[in-house]
Parts: C-alpha cells; structure tokens; sequence
C-alpha cells in the first residue's frame, strides 16, 4: 500500500519560495503521476499541479508563472516549489498520486504553509 | 478549464435523511470524477472513484452516477458521522478542478 509523507518549511515571508517535498513509501514509484493540491484556509480545494511517470509537468494556469514541481526517482521523491509567495499563498499543501486513471488515490498528510511578514 | 459547479453550497439535514449532492461540468467528461468527504482539519477521504465506483470501507449508503457534464452523490440515510463537506474533482483534462464544496450540517 503507498503511503505519502510530506515536509518542508512551515513559515516564510512574502517574496521567498516556498518548498515542499512528498516522499513515497510502500510501493513503486515509477509508472505513477504524482499531483500537489493546496486548500487556503477555510475555503475550497485547488489543484496545483502534476508530474507524469514520464517527466511531463502540467500546471494550473493561475499558478504556472511560478511554480515547478520535479522528482528525485532514485529517493522515491517529488517536490514542489513556488516562487515569489504572498499571504495568499498561505494554505494545507497536499501531496497526491496514483496510476494512469487513478491520480488522486493516495494523499499526504498535508502541511500548512503561512506566509507572513 | 473546465468548470465544475456544486449544488448545493450548504445545505441542512437530520440523520436519517435521504441527501443528493448535484457536480455539473461546463463540458462532457466522461465519468473522469472523483468524490471527497472532508471533516475538520482532516486529509479529504475519496468516496466515489470514476463517477460511481464505490471507495474499498466507504459505507454502502454512499452511491455515485452521472456521466457526461452532471453527476451526483447520493447518501441515502445520513448518519451523524457524515456531516462534513463534500467536493467534486474532474480529472478529464488539465487542469483538473474542483467544485466550490457542499457543506452538509446537521
């Protein structure tokens, strides 16, 4: 069964990046599509972004400018980074992935990343 | 985008009651949608995987259909357990989207 578990910075202040990593356990890696999703506090949830089995990265357009996400295959591990934040930033970042058809399966743990000054 | 649009955004209940929450997508995708229940300061928990496969352990009182631009969940007697919100995420095509929530309250 995989399991996800995230970590990264909890606090930063406007203009710096905020950087998440999610790593894998329990299961493959390779072949899947992993996916970040953040939730800002009290509202909806939004997807970020996704890395396919193959390297391909897809972003939401309302974020593209300043986001990356990669993987490190050799730990299990992908990452994602975002650029220039401001306190609309501030959310739960949540790590997910899962196979072909099914990309959402698994989640992390989510991590709560505050931007303020 | 595709834009998914939930209804209701809130909406009260007693336990017992039968509940039907309404996900409807600005263009056909198939049965790409997902459903999530999220309590409190929790992860969101998958219902309901390709528009009406049923989650292994989600109780069998949980029901998905639809297919195409509208879909719904159905519980069909609430239990004190479920008061929580509810999304929708389409997963047709990049990038994948949310509906805005239903909050369900007792």
């Amino acid at each position: 069964q995989v399991q996800l578990q995230q970590w990264g910075a909890g606090l930063l202040k406007p203009s710096e990046t905020l950087s998440l990593t999610c790593g894998v356990y329990g299961g493959s890696f390779r072949g899947y599509y992993w996916s970040w999703i953040r939730q800002p506090p009290g509202k909806g949830l939004e997807w970020i972004g996704e890395i396919t089995h193959s390297g391909s990265t897809y972003y939401n357009p309302s974020l593209r400018s300043r986001v990356a996400i990669s993987v490190d295959s050799s730990k299990k591990q992908f990452s994602l980074k975002v650029t220039s934040v401001t306190a609309t930033d501030t959310a739960v970042y949540y790590c997910a992935g899962g196979i072909f058809g099914d990309f959402v399966h698994y989640w992390g743990q989510g991590a709560l990343v505050t931007v303020s000054s | 985008d595709i834009q998914m649009t939930q209804s209701p955004s809130a909406m009260s209940a007693s336990v017992g009651d039968r509940v039907t929450i309404t996900c409807r997508a600005s263009q056909d995708i198939s049965e790409f949608l997902d459903w999530f229940q999220q309590k409190p300061g929790k992860v969101p928990k998958r219902l309901i995987h390709a528009a009406s496969s049923l989650e292994s352990g989600v109780p069998s009182r949980f029901s998905g259909s639809g297919s195409g631009t509208e879909f719904t969940l159905t519980i069909s007697s609430l239990q004190p357990e479920d008061f929580a919100t509810y999304y929708c995420l389409q997963y047709k095509s990049y990038p994948y989207t949310f509906g805005q929530g239903t909050k369900l309250e007792i």
